[in-house]
């Protein structure tokens, strides 16, 4: 299994726009969680999935995140307008049980 | 979740055990020891986890204490490539993981 894949791996975008970042889950894997992670606040968990549906989204930082899951292999954060302080790395983890996997991370760099 | 303390930073020979303490004085009955570690600009990596009896895989031991307040995390023989945060979370789901700033651990040769 290739693990968990994120893309892209760096994203470098302007102020006020739109930025996507993927992950694709370990196949087989029910639930699906987007971390940040900053110097300043280390890691936060924003949202988690379990089979598709938002369980807790209480970690989104405000309006401007969202996040799907249209299916088992695929899921999306979004952030728009984009804005300096969200530039973080984020992570995408899947898990089935007892432990959770992590992908390689999104630098996003706003500027 | 119960919050864990560790030890902000600790140096271990190469060759040697790496023990590193937490402490998680509050946890609830339904609440797992969790470890994970990450490696400079990789994502955390689980290591290991147990809830009341002492664990070992191919990577480290779980040592939990009878009350549950206290575990340590030992990595036999330390390498090199064992150079990294670990961090300590006490958590009923495996995956809503609350990470505090974990033990900076430095492998020297």
């Amino acid at each position: 299994d290739a693990g968990v894949i994120q893309s892209p791996r760096h994203e470098v975008t302007e102020m006020g726009q739109e930025v996507t970042l993927r992950c694709k889950p370990i196949s087989g894997h029910n639930s699906l969680f987007w971390y940040r992670q900053t110097m300043m606040r280390g890691l936060e968990l924003l949202i988690y999935f379990n089979n598709n549906v938002p369980i807790d989204d209480s970690g989104m930082p405000e309006d401007r995140f969202s996040a799907k899951m249209p299916n088992a292999s695929f899921s999306t954060l979004k952030i728009q307008p984009s804005e300096p302080r969200d530039s973080a790395v984020y992570f995408c983890a899947s898990s089935r049980s007892s432990r959770a996997f992590f992908g390689q991370g999104t630098r996003l760099t706003v500027v | 979740d119960a919050k864990t303390t560790q030890p902000p930073s600790m140096d271990c020979a190469e060759g040697r055990a790496a023990n590193l303490p937490c402490n998680h004085s509050t946890i609830s009955g339904n609440e797992y020891v969790y470890w994970y570690r990450q490696i400079h600009s990789q994502g955390p990596q689980y290591i290991i986890h147990g809830l009341k009896n002492n664990e070992t895989n191919e990577m480290a031991s779980l040592i939990i204490t009878e009350d549950r307040k206290s575990s340590t995390l030992i990595l036999p023989h330390a390498t090199l490539r064992d150079t990294a945060v670990y961090y300590c979370i006490a958590s009923d789901s495996w995956g809503k993981l609350q990470f505090g700033a974990g033990t900076q651990v430095v492998v020297t040769p």
